[in-house]
């Protein structure tokens, strides 16, 4: 059984600040994607990542797959209020993708 | 617009009842799943579809059943519910299972 966590639980920044949230697994995952979910929506696929190490940019927000396929990182650039929601990420296992809580972000005007 | 619809949006039952939640997608989509969102416990899967006619249990497939007659449709039946059943349900759909999923708008379901 794979243990998956993503950190922070909770975020609270100012715009314009820069921050970034993690997904960390005990296990070796084939591919991850990163969603955001905003209140009383379903999650929105922002970015699948497949090779270790790899690095995706889409506009203010950086995507990192770690070298050991095992953990990744969303980096947010000058932070701004339509950037909160709650991030999920969702590594693959097998055939099958199996998500994070994820981190809960606020940003402040 | 295309995507994932699903209804109702919000459904209050009483303890034993039967529902359906209802999900339809226009992508043509082969694959189409079922989560259920809780508080601390993330999207966990119930149950999925690879295609027309096949479905197969997911992580947490207790109380629930499905079937897909068509490619559009992935109804969600739950014959009696319990108060543990209380959650935001998702039906998703993809080309297949191992691209990117596009989510319906959910279902918020509260057994009491």
């Amino acid at each position: 059984t794979q243990l998956l966590e993503q950190s922070p639980q909770f975020l609270s920044i100012q715009e314009g600040e820069n921050l970034t949230v993690y997904c960390n697994s005990s296990s070796v995952f084939s591919s991850l994607q990163w969603y955001r979910q905003e209140p009383g929506e379903g999650p929105v696929l922002l970015v699948t990542v497949v090779t270790g190490g790899e690095v995706k940019k889409l506009k203010r927000l950086t995507f990192q797959f770690g070298d050991a396929r095992k953990d990744s990182s969303l980096h947010i650039t000058a932070a701004q209020p339509g950037d909160t929601g709650l991030y999920l990420c969702a590594p693959r296992y097998g055939n099958q993708f199996y998500f994070g809580t994820g981190t809960s972000l606020t940003v402040i005007p | 617009n295309a995507g994932v619809t699903q209804t109702p949006k919000f459904q209050v039952l009483k303890t034993g009842q039967s529902m359906t939640l209802q999900c339809a997608q226009d992508m043509n989509h082969e694959y189409m799943s079922w989560y259920r969102q809780d508080p601390g416990m993330g999207l966990r899967l119930i149950h999925y579809s690879v295609g027309a006619g096949i479905t197969d249990q997911g992580e947490v497939p207790n109380g629930y059943n499905v079937s897909r007659s068509t490619t559009e449709d992935f109804p969600l039946r739950l014959l009696s519910a319990a108060p543990s059943q209380t959650s935001v349900y998702f039906c998703a759909s993809s080309e297949d299972r191992l691209n990117g999923y596009t989510f319906g708008s959910g279902t918020r379901l509260t057994v009491v």
